[in-house]
């Protein structure tokens, strides 16, 4: 399989429950990355990893976790979240951090918190 | 930090008419980008731009790297209905932490057949 997979594709949780978004490239990328997409908001940068190191957090509340176990590899565990931490989280690679040829981005996650 | 200004923010046309956006910044860029969105997925890149005055194809799609650095265009033309969806440009600022790519905020484009 090729590209960015993101599972699952949607996803509703209470504020009290714990879940992981799970994020999957095989293009041989080293750099990944979490976004969080809302309506009428630019696209906001959440979390990098370059060579499975993290580079980047870009003052996310500690609610959000990100792993990332290998360069093919990178999951966001969910905790106690709020309501207004319902958007389309979107995970996307790169051949590594700062590549010039842009992004490959998977199709996001559609959370919901309730 | 750095913001980039797309305009418009949506637009609304009818099928067959041509389409043009565009996105500033307030500093120099060394590389723009355009994606777009269709709804339930997630941005695709249409084309790079990597030197200043470069104009690129690809399809109706035209897009140019401003002379000044700081503006890129995207033109569609002869639109049709599969062309909905939100267009995104990106690029990446001179000297720019970690050269992580800078988002505009989006044009939503409405084809009516």
């Amino acid at each position: 399989e090729t590209g960015v997979t993101q599972t699952p594709r949607h996803l509703v949780m209470g504020m009290t429950n714990k879940k992981s978004l799970k994020c999957e490239q095989h293009l041989g990328h080293n750099a990944m990355y979490w976004y969080k997409q809302s309506a009428k908001k630019p696209l906001e940068l959440m979390f990098v990893y370059n060579f499975k190191e993290q580079t980047e957090n870009n003052s996310v509340p500690s609610r959000f976790s990100p792993e990332c176990p290998n360069s093919s590899h990178l999951f966001l565990h969910l905790h106690t979240l709020q309501p207004e931490d319902s958007a389309l989280y979107l995970c996307a690679s790169s051949r590594e951090q700062g590549a010039s040829n842009g992004y490959t981005f998977g199709s996001g996650t559609r959370l919901t918190v309730v | 930090g750095q913001q980039l200004n797309q305009s418009p923010q949506s637009m609304f046309i009818q099928e067959g008419e041509d389409v043009s956006m565009n996105c500033t910044s307030s500093s120099i860029f060394n590389t723009w980008l355009w994606y777009k969105q269709e709804p339930g997925e997630g941005p695709v890149l249409l084309i790079a731009l990597y030197k200043a005055g470069e104009l690129t194809s690809n399809g109706r799609l035209t897009a140019q790297f401003g002379i000044t650095r700081k503006d890129s265009f995207l033109n569609i033309s002869a639109s049709i209905p599969s062309d909905v969806g939100i267009y995104f440009c990106a690029g990446q600022e001179y000297g720019g932490s970690q050269g992580n790519l800078i988002f505009g905020k989006g044009t939503k484009l409405s084809v009516k057949p």
